[in-house]
């Protein structure tokens, strides 16, 4: 009954490689989100998908790609790992409330990221 | 200047203190916010949401003041299970609800008995 699902929840991996993180929402929300937590513990928002459409794009590089293939789908592909990409990504989902605005997200256990 | 600011802490307290968190804003154009936990090497949670009259919840209490760009969490008789840290959050407030959320840094509650 895990309301957002992440796999893998812990990734080490060598500079150079590409890898994916995989995240599925059973809440029947319609929105979801990608988090970077660095070791400085800043939470900060990287993408969001609402209805498989891309409303969030932060600066982030472009070695980072999401894709959300259904609503309760939000995959997180990132290309030649760099040290620095090593961090907590949490993937997170809420419901759009239209004009009212979104209702709480729900974030999902987080994959911790080790880039050797 | 961050937009969403909070001292880091540790703040070191007593079993039944009463512990009050501050958060500044610097966007006055966001409309809605937020206290989560996040307990170590969990995910965060929310706490509660904050409104402008104030609001409360057993022992915590929240309170914006928006002409400060201020907000407040305050946790009553402080619990050992209270030791998380908590973090202010602040929609975005752009153009376009896009359910953007800014996080601050997070505060760091450890009560000890």
């Amino acid at each position: 009954d895990t309301a957002v699902s992440q796999t893998p929840k812990y990734l080490v991996t060598q500079m150079g490689n590409d890898k994916s993180i995989k995240c599925e929402q059973n809440l029947g929300h319609d929105t979801m989100y990608w988090y970077k937590q660095d070791s400085k513990k800043f939470l900060k928002i990287m993408f969001s998908y609402n209805n498989k459409e891309l409303i969030i794009n932060e600066t982030v590089p472009n070695r980072f790609s999401p894709k959300s293939p259904d609503k309760a789908h939000l995959n997180l592909h990132i290309n030649s790992l760099e040290l620095g990409d090593s961090a907590v990504y949490f993937c997170a989902s809420s419901q759009n409330l239209g004009l009212a605005g979104f209702h709480e997200q729900f974030f999902g256990p987080g994959t911790r990221l080790t880039v050797l | 200047r961050k937009e969403v600011e909070q001292d880091p802490g540790p703040f070191n307290v007593p079993e039944g203190a009463t512990v009050a968190f501050n958060c500044t804003y610097s966007n006055s154009a966001s409309q809605s916010f937020f206290w989560y936990r996040q307990d170590c090497r969990k995910e965060p949670k929310l706490l509660m949401s904050v409104y402008s009259s104030g609001n409360e919840d057993g022992r915590f209490t929240a309170q914006l003041n928006r002409a400060s760009q201020y907000i407040s969490l305050l946790i009553r008789d402080s619990k050992l299970s209270d030791s998380a840290t908590y973090l202010c959050v602040v929609n975005g407030g752009y153009s376009g609800n896009t359910g953007k959320l800014i996080f601050g840094q997070g505060t760091t509650l450890q009560v000890k008995p």
